[in-house]
Order: structure tokens, then sequence, then C-alpha cells
């Protein structure tokens, strides 16, 4: 069965430390990743997508993501968090084509930042 | 600027009216969109997948009669909350794919109060 997992309900930062949050996921394909940010009453943002090639991908706002296949992982990174960044972040997972197809979502993160 | 439309922003009524939701597609045809649902602090769970021209796909669970969604054109799908009760109360956000290969755009969403 297709899920994704947030392990992290919440976590508190100070503005400035870096910031990993954690995303496993189960899915019976090859699978497209996406981390979204959603701000209070508003909708979703794309972050970033992996689909393939690099492992490593980069996305807006300073944010990167890296896959790891052998562990079903896509972490969501940031060297520095600025206080703009407190918001729910959503890792969320979909078939190759997913354009076209469901997404399956993790429970979120909300992030807060301390001055 | 945004590619998906969602109107109303936000709905507050009496219970027993139904409550119509438009998505639209700004700058690209859209065969498919979807509807979700998201309760406060969880994550969102899909209700059904809106197809051009034909029926929608509900998700287990879901109400037909209770959520009817039209999809009459390329650009436009609707999601009709009938006879709505203070349980229908909820944020609903609905997402469309660009057939060019970008992942889901998602709308800002819908804050459905019923009192």
């Amino acid at each position: 069965a297709q899920s994704v997992t947030q392990p992290d309900i919440h976590i508190t930062v100070s503005e400035g430390a870096s910031l990993e949050l954690r995303c496993n996921y189960s899915y019976g394909a090859t699978p497209y990743l996406f981390w979204y940010v959603q701000s209070p009453g508003q909708g979703l943002q794309l972050l970033l997508k992996y689909f393939s090639g690099d492992t490593l991908v980069q996305g807006i706002k300073g944010f990167e993501a890296e896959f790891k296949r052998s562990q079903s992982s896509f972490n969501l990174r940031k060297p520095s968090v600025h206080w703009s960044d407190a918001a729910e972040y959503f890792c969320a997972v979909g078939a190759k084509g997913s354009t076209l197809g469901r997404l399956y979502f993790g429970r979120g993160t909300q992030l807060t930042v301390w001055p | 600027g945004a590619v998906v439309s969602q109107h109303p922003s936000r709905v507050i009524c009496k219970s027993g009216t139904s409550v119509k939701i438009e998505c639209r597609s700004l700058d690209f045809q859209a065969t498919t969109m979807f509807w979700y649902r998201q309760f406060p602090k969880q994550s969102l769970m899909l209700m059904a997948t809106s197809n051009e021209g034909s029926k929608a796909t509900y998700e287990q669970g879901v109400e037909k009669d209770k959520f009817l969604i039209n999809h009459a054109s390329l650009t436009l799908s609707t999601l009709t909350v009938t006879s709505a009760h203070p349980e229908d109360s909820s944020f609903y956000i609905c997402s469309a794919g660009d057939p060019g290969g970008e992942p889901q755009h998602f709308g800002d969403g819908t804050r459905l109060s019923i009192l």
C-alpha cells in the first residue's frame, strides 16, 4: 500500500539554525516525490520535486532534499532557517505521470521558528 | 502567479445549505482535477478525482450524493456540498495537473464553516 510517513509532528528551531524534516514513503512503483509548504489558511506551494536523475534536488527558498532509495526516504533540508519559513510542510508521493494521478500525503510537520 | 484559482476562499452558512466551490485552471487545460479535504492539524485526504466530460471517481467512504462534482470544461471543476451540516466544516483544496509535465498545482483552498 502507498503511504507517506512524516515522523515529526512539530519541530522548533532557532532562526539561523539548520533544519531537516524527515519523510519516508512506501510505494509499489518508482515514485515521484514532492515537498509542499502550506501557510495558515492557504493552499500548497511546491518547494521541490524528484522525478529522476540526481538524487539531491534543489528547490525554492533555499531548500533541498535528498532521495535515498535504500532508505525509502526523501528528507528536506535547509542550512539556515528564516523566520518566514514557519509553516506546515507536507511530503507527498505519486506515480510517474502523477501530473494526472493522485498524490499521497504525509500528515505534515509544523515548523516553528524562534527569533 | 497562481495557475489554479479556487473560489470562494471562505464560506460561512447555515446548516442545510448547499455550497458550490469552483476550481479553475488558468494557464492550461486540465482533463483531471483533484479535490482534497483537510481537517485541522491533519493532512490532505483525497476525496475524488474529477474527470472532464465524465463522472468523477470517488474515494472509499466519500458520499457521492453529498459531494457533487462537475467537470464541465477543461478549465473548470466544481464541488457542491449538498445540504451541508456542521460536520462538513473543513478546508477543501483542489489541484490540477498540467499535461505539459509539471507537477500538480494547488488552489488556495476554501474554508467552509457550517453553523
